[in-house]
């Protein structure tokens, strides 16, 4: 089946410095690409949209250029949070979909700030 | 704007029982449902997907149930397993991919 993998899984960076996530769909064209983010004890909650070729739709509240996404191709979407604060440590999770077919989800990626 | 809502926040089972998971949602507008388990600092699992024009899906010990109608989905989970600890989450897509979660269900299952 499809698969969608997240790099890296687990990552610790020192405040005020940019961390890049990585969102690939391993065997099929992602037309759309999704970045969630949780907080402990709290449901996912959708950051921004992104088509590949265009700019990143996000989500009220989600400072865009704080989280700087990234579709370039139909197989990778990059996430990067600039400036990273310790507010920012978060679970975040990437989904990608073919043309509003089932959606496939990454195995999430764990940020900690320090 | 779609809102979905999970209860109980927190179960706790003995071994072998079974068990119902709850997930209510506000619009019945929905493209499709999905139940997923997410394990301590692991990713998502998906568990089952019901279409908007299905009434059930059935894995195994699994079996998830959809009453558009009404906005709710149940998870029933049959003879539990203290592998089957970890959290469980129903998300909801509304169409164009919207999808919408609840903050999950935290089920512990003693030996």
């Amino acid at each position: 089946g499809a698969v969608v993998s997240q790099h890296p899984s687990w990552v610790i960076c020192k405040s005020g410095t940019s961390v890049k996530i990585e969102c690939r769909s391993l065997d099929f064209q992602a037309t759309t690409m999704f970045w969630y983010r949780q907080f402990p004890k709290q449901s996912l909650m959708l950051m921004a949209t992104s088509n590949e070729g265009s700019k990143a739709t996000y989500e009220q509240g989600v400072e865009k250029d704080k989280f700087l996404i990234n579709h370039a191709s139909l197989t990778l979407s990059t996430l990067t949070v600039t400036s990273a604060h310790p507010e920012d440590s978060s679970f975040y999770i990437c989904s990608a979909t073919y043309s509003g077919n089932t959606i496939y989800f990454g195995e999430g990626s764990w940020l900690t700030v320090v | 704007k779609q809102e979905v809502t999970q209860i109980p926040a927190a179960l706790s089972v003995p071994e072998g029982e079974n068990l119902v998971l709850n997930c209510s949602f506000t619009d019945s507008a929905i493209y499709n449902l999905q139940w997923f388990r997410q394990d301590p600092g692991k990713g998502l699992t998906s568990l089952l997907l019901i279409q908007s024009s299905q009434r059930e899906q059935t894995s195994g010990r699994l079996n998830a149930s959809l009453d558009k109608s009404s906005g709710r989905s149940t998870l029933y989970i049959a003879a539990s397993q203290p592998g089957d600890s970890a959290t469980y989450l129903c998300a909801v897509d509304s169409g164009n991919n919207d999808m919408r979660f609840g903050a999950g269900t935290r089920l512990t299952v003693k030996p």
